[in-house]
């Protein structure tokens, strides 16, 4: 079984540019999060999916992020303009149900110059 | 507030030596409590969670924690440390809803 997995692994574009990250789940996983840690800080909650619909957003930062999962299978994040401040590693991790293990991707690690 | 502290930024420890890394929640009730490890280029992966139920909990690679509620203390073990433990650990509690709180994280180095 494959695991979740996120595209790309790193990404660095310039301030003002847009970005977008893919997040695949493990298949038949309804639940999918995004999280998001920045330089030396913890990892924070971004967003809650069950299956395309949005349940928890109260961790986006602003509206320059948008989360969409259209079918409720794969999950895109994008950063439109991206700033400085939004570099860090961005973490996805998707779940069965709501109480059971949630699955990590690697990461990508988003550098804005 | 609810939040998670991980007090040791680093760790060095010996191979072979024992390994200890602290956690500390705060949360009204007892939350649900995990431990991550990311290895060097590697995703966050489950150690062990604790529910309820029996306060010492094994996980994987092992590695064990002891649930403490007069202490609010979830704190990681490790008999025999391997050089291959040398990875970044994280302590994380849910609570009401489904979205994880996470310390910031204990880098654990392993000398030869």
């Amino acid at each position: 079984e494959a695991g979740v997995t996120q595209f790309p692994s790193h990404s660095v574009i310039e301030k003002g540019q847009t970005v977008t990250l893919r997040c695949d789940p493990i298949s038949g996983h309804d639940n999918l999060y995004w999280y998001r840690r920045v330089m030396g800080k913890e990892i924070k909650f971004l967003l809650h999916f069950v299956k395309e619909s949005k349940q928890d957003e109260s961790g986006m930062p602003n509206n320059r992020f948008l989360a969409e999962r259209t079918g409720g299978t794969y999950s895109t994040l994008k950063v439109q303009p991206a700033e400085l401040e939004d570099s860090g590693v961005y973490f996805c991790a998707s779940s069965r149900g709501t109480n059971t293990e949630a699955f990590f991707g690697q990461g990508t690690r988003l550098t804005v110059v | 507030a609810q939040s998670v502290t991980q007090p040791d930024i680093h760790i060095t420890v010996s191979e072979g030596a024992s390994l200890e890394l602290r956690c500390n929640y705060s949360y009204g009730a007892t939350p649900y409590l995990f431990w991550y490890v990311q290895s060097p280029g590697q995703g966050l992966q489950l150690l062990l969670k604790y529910f309820s139920g029996d306060t010492l909990v094994q996980g994987i690679k092992g590695f064990e924690a002891e649930f403490k509620r007069s202490q609010s203390s979830f704190n990681l073990r490790k008999p025999s440390v391997h050089w291959s433990d040398a990875a970044e650990y994280f302590c994380a509690f849910k609570a009401a809803g489904n979205k994880l709180t996470f310390g910031g994280g204990t880098r654990v180095l392993v000398k030869p």
